[in-house]
């Protein structure tokens, strides 16, 4: 597509289910890059692809929090036994390599509220 | 930790007036993004600084970076309705490229 595509745009789900957010990538992007965006705060650093490895996971804040990438494109962001502090929104962007090197593109986001 | 503050959190103004936003640090970056985010969507890139004292120009908006890396300023002139969004900086570090150190944006609402 021409732009990165997240889905679903939002998400309500129940204290305790297992959540999945999909990630899009512009075509060609090497360098994916999940982040998460609470009320009043910036932007929180969740993990970056490069391909389908990922080098730096360290933002992950839980060992409910996992992602994948496959096939160097769509990336699964799946958070387990969802609790209310997961509540934020949920963007992920793509670049040609890196994210300080080159410009990021970002989607339009996740919202997950989990009641 | 690594912070990046920016000032003021919030702004409000008349169509027509100038501006300064800030993003200040006591870290040193090798480089500064400025980003532009409007209501649900995600941010979009408005410049990359990478030299201090660099100045960049985009129509009515000026950039600058500070002399030691640390600190960067956005202005605009003439303000308008469009301008209107969250304005987020991040900084990069040699050592931690991969991994931007956010601020927490100025809100910004230009009124007709």
């Amino acid at each position: 597509g021409a732009g990165v595509s997240q889905s679903p745009s939002n998400k309500v789900t129940e204290k305790g289910k297992d959540v999945e957010l999909r990630c899009d990538p512009i075509s060609g992007h090497t360098a994916l890059y999940w982040y998460r965006q609470s009320l009043g705060q910036g932007l929180e650093f969740l993990i970056y692809f490069q391909g389908n490895s990922a080098p730096d996971k360290s933002g992950l804040p839980s060992d409910r929090f996992s992602a994948e990438r496959t096939g160097g494109s769509v990336s699964t962001l799946t958070i387990q036994r969802t609790q209310q502090e997961d509540s934020a929104v949920y963007l992920c962007a793509s670049s040609l390599f890196d994210i300080t090197g080159t410009e990021a593109f970002f989607g339009q986001g996740t919202r997950l509220t989990v009641v | 930790t690594q912070l990046l503050e920016q000032s003021p959190q919030f702004l409000s103004i008349q169509e027509g007036e100038n501006l300064t936003v800030y993003c200040n640090s006591s870290s040193v970056f090798s480089s500064l993004q400025w980003y532009r985010q409007e209501p649900g969507e995600g941010p979009v890139l408005l410049v990359t600084v990478v030299t201090g004292g660099e100045v960049k120009k985009l129509k009515r908006l000026t950039f600058q970076f500070g002399d030691a890396r640390k600190d960067s300023s956005l202005h605009i002139t003439a303000a308008q309705p469009g301008d209107t969004g969250l304005y987020l900086c991040a900084g990069a570090n040699a050592g931690n490229n991969r991994k931007l150190i956010w601020g927490l944006g100025t809100s910004l609402a230009v009124n007709p």
